[in-house]
């Protein structure tokens, strides 16, 4: 059974300060993995996919197949990335991590 | 861009009435879910549908049923409403048919409360 883990409940940070939000799975096929945003009083979006392998608002996300991961990461946060923020997993979502950033 | 509504933002009930929420696509998806999403517990799947009049449960559809007489529309049905169904209600469409490696869009979502 697929099933997706976010250990964080809460990450803070200061504005300028990495980022890395914290996402592991556990899959016998090929998985295939998204992170989604809800920032406040917004609809949860689509933020990027791995097979993508893009940058979206500066976050990039790396499927580490030996690891099971697939960790958010940007390298300088910014206050307006306070979001929660979903890892995903065919559908199978994980129980989230707030990421605020101050000032 | 998709556009996925849901008829009520905010909602509230009695205890033991028969709730119904609906959500509504206008991109032709295949496939339609509704979720409830709690503090601390993420998103937990209720049912999804992947044709008309078909569905499936999900991790948690006790207490649901559902809908699907139009591609475009998917209900969620609370056959008698209780206190511990006080939640966020998230509609989410995705295009191709059974396919859940997708990405989803999802609606504003409905925030029920039971009394």
């Amino acid at each position: 059974a697929q099933r997706v883990t976010q250990p964080e409940k809460l990450l803070s940070v200061f504005k300028g300060a990495p980022v890395e939000l914290k996402c592991n799975y556990s899959y016998s096929g090929s998985p295939e993995l998204f992170w989604y945003v809800q920032y406040s009083r917004q609809r949860l979006q689509l933020l990027l996919r791995h097979i993508s392998r893009e940058s979206i608002k500066g976050f990039t996300a790396d499927l580490n197949k030996g690891e099971t991961s697939f960790h958010l990461k940007k390298p300088f946060a910014q206050e307006e990335d306070s979001a929660m923020y979903y890892c995903a997993l065919s559908g199978a979502f994980g129980t989230g991590t707030r990421l605020q950033v101050f000032p | 861009d998709v556009k996925v509504t849901q008829s009520s933002r905010y909602l509230v009930k009695r205890t033991g009435e028969k709730v119904f929420l609906e959500c509504v696509q206008d991109m032709d998806h295949e496939n339609m879910f509704w979720y409830r999403q709690d503090p601390g517990l993420g998103l937990r799947l209720i049912y999804f549908s992947y044709d008309v009049k078909m569905k499936e449960k999900g991790d948690i559809p006790e207490g649901y049923s559902v809908s699907r007489e139009k591609k475009e529309r998917f209900s969620l049905i609370l056959e008698s409403a209780s206190t511990n169904q006080t939640s966020m209600y998230l509609c989410a469409s995705s295009l191709l048919r059974g396919y859940r490696n997708q990405p989803q869009h999802f609606g504003d979502g409905t925030r029920l409360s039971i009394l």
